[in-house]
């Protein structure tokens, strides 16, 4: 089976608030982790990543939160735009120092106006 | 600007029909991959390469092949398409343990 998942496949939020999307993996070894974001046509698009040795990250308005104890990532996006809708797509890689990335479904982002 | 090529975006083939579908970056990237995308499953690895001349399967290798003769090049090659191989396809490039950079994908269809 797949060793990362999304709790939520669609996610709809006002546009100000702010959004969490949420990973799971069962791969304990994985160290790696992409947050990637996909607009309609184009390919994904590298948001923020995070190695196992953290627990938190933070970008501009973006936060990776990794939790190793329930092998659990979520992206926290702040004041949501409408620029945010897109798909979101996490990924961790399979094997240390190489980038074979194993993506989860994705969850589809929409923002409320 | 640093940026991974894919050619063509688009490309309508018949059964049994060879193609090959080319991927090209300028980011000197050691590591380089294709994937392909399907409705409801996400992006899944088919082959990928750690370097000149060398690659490996990825999770769905079946019914492609690839190359690497020269860093910046990395062709997926389909030898004999079928209709399961309809799908969006992306080839990705990244510096060793680096976050993967994705071209803008190629839209096949096999009839």
């Amino acid at each position: 089976g797949e060793s990362v998942g999304l709790h939520l496949p669609t996610l709809s939020v006002q546009e100000g608030d702010n959004s969490i999307i949420n990973c799971a993996y069962s791969n304990s070894a994985s160290d790696y982790f992409i947050w990637y974001k996909q607009e309609s046509g184009k390919g994904p698009q590298f948001i923020i990543d995070i190695r196992s040795n953290m627990d938190k990250r933070q970008g501009q308005r973006v936060t990776v939160l990794l939790n190793k104890t329930v092998k659990h990532l979520s992206l926290q996006i702040a004041a949501t735009q409408p620029g945010d809708s897109a798909v979101y797509f996490c990924a961790e890689n399979k094997r240390t120092g190489a980038n074979n990335l194993f993506f989860g479904t994705g969850t589809r982002l929409t923002v409320i106006p | 600007e640093a940026q991974v090529t894919q050619n063509p975006r688009y490309l309508i083939t018949v059964t049994g029909k060879k193609l090959t579908v080319t991927c090209s970056q300028n980011m000197n990237h050691e590591y380089m991959s294709w994937y392909r995308q399907d409705p409801g499953l996400g992006l899944r690895q088919i082959y990928y390469s750690m370097n000149v001349e060398v690659t490996d399967k990825g999770d769905v290798p079946e019914g492609y092949k690839v190359s690497r003769k020269e860093k910046r090049n990395f062709p997926l090659i389909l030898e004999s398409p079928s209709p399961n191989q309809t799908s969006l396809y992306f080839c990705a490039s990244s510096l060793r343990g680096g976050e993967a950079f994705f071209g803008q994908g190629t839209r096949l269809t096999v009839v």
